[in-house]
């Protein structure tokens, strides 16, 4: 039973450049999120995808989107990259009911931008 | 609180002893609490959700409690072992209908063998 799996593992981007990052979830599960986690910070809320749609949205800015494709599987996108875009982004994937179930991690896409 | 907080940032334990660390979160519109350990070159594992006041949860040596009136949650490690070293996260939902998990910074644990 494969677990959350990311692609790529690290990448290195220049400023104002495009970047998409990938997520396969845990078989099974329909729902996707996506945390971003900065040095010395927790992970941080960025979306939630169920049913192709975005449930849910955190405090980050219009160039961040993603996408959920039939599979299940997401996509998160970052456009104009700014340096301070460098961090840990990690995608989880639940169920969507109940609610409070818990998150599976993939191992998370390193981000650097220079 | 209005935000997760997690103390203390980061604890040296010697092999055999027991530990525990704290969770804060606001305990207005308190929906789950969930605990994470996150292991160094590894993925985020989950060890606990939480949602009624005054439970208790054990997994092995690691047990955790939850006051939903107070706002805070212990983690508990009985009798520390090297693959105890870790950051343990902690995150709470609220039911304002909202999804997102608010994550703590963490709390990393070092066993000293």
């Amino acid at each position: 039973d494969a677990g959350v799996t990311q692609s790529p593992t690290h990448l290195i981007k220049t400023r104002g450049q495009q970047v998409t990052l990938r997520c396969s979830p845990k078989s099974g599960h329909d729902t996707v999120s996506w945390y971003q986690q900065a040095l010395g910070q927790g992970p941080q809320f960025i979306f939630q995808y169920y049913e192709e749609e975005e449930r849910q949205r955190g405090n980050f800015p219009d160039r961040f989107s993603g996408h959920q494709f039939p599979n299940y599987s997401s996509e998160l996108n970052v456009n104009a990259l700014l340096l301070g875009d460098s961090a840990l982004y990690l995608c989880a994937s639940s169920l969507v009911a109940p609610p409070d179930s818990p998150l599976h991690f993939g191992n998370g896409t390193r981000l650097t931008v220079t | 609180i209005l935000n997760v907080e997690q103390s203390p940032q980061s604890l040296h334990v010697q092999e055999g002893d027991s530990t525990n660390f704290t969770c804060s979160f606001p305990s207005s519109n308190f929906y789950a609490l969930h605990w994470y350990r996150w292991e160094t070159a590894k993925s985020p594992e989950a060890l606990f959700v939480m949602t009624l006041n005054g439970d208790e949860k054990k997994k092995g040596r690691i047990s955790a409690t939850l006051n939903t009136k107070e706002g805070y949650s212990y983690l508990y490690i009985k009798g520390s072992q090297p693959e105890d070293s870790a950051t343990y996260l902690c995150a709470s939902l609220s039911n304002f209908g909202n999804e997102k998990l608010t994550f703590g910074t963490g709390t990393r644990l070092t066993i000293i063998p």
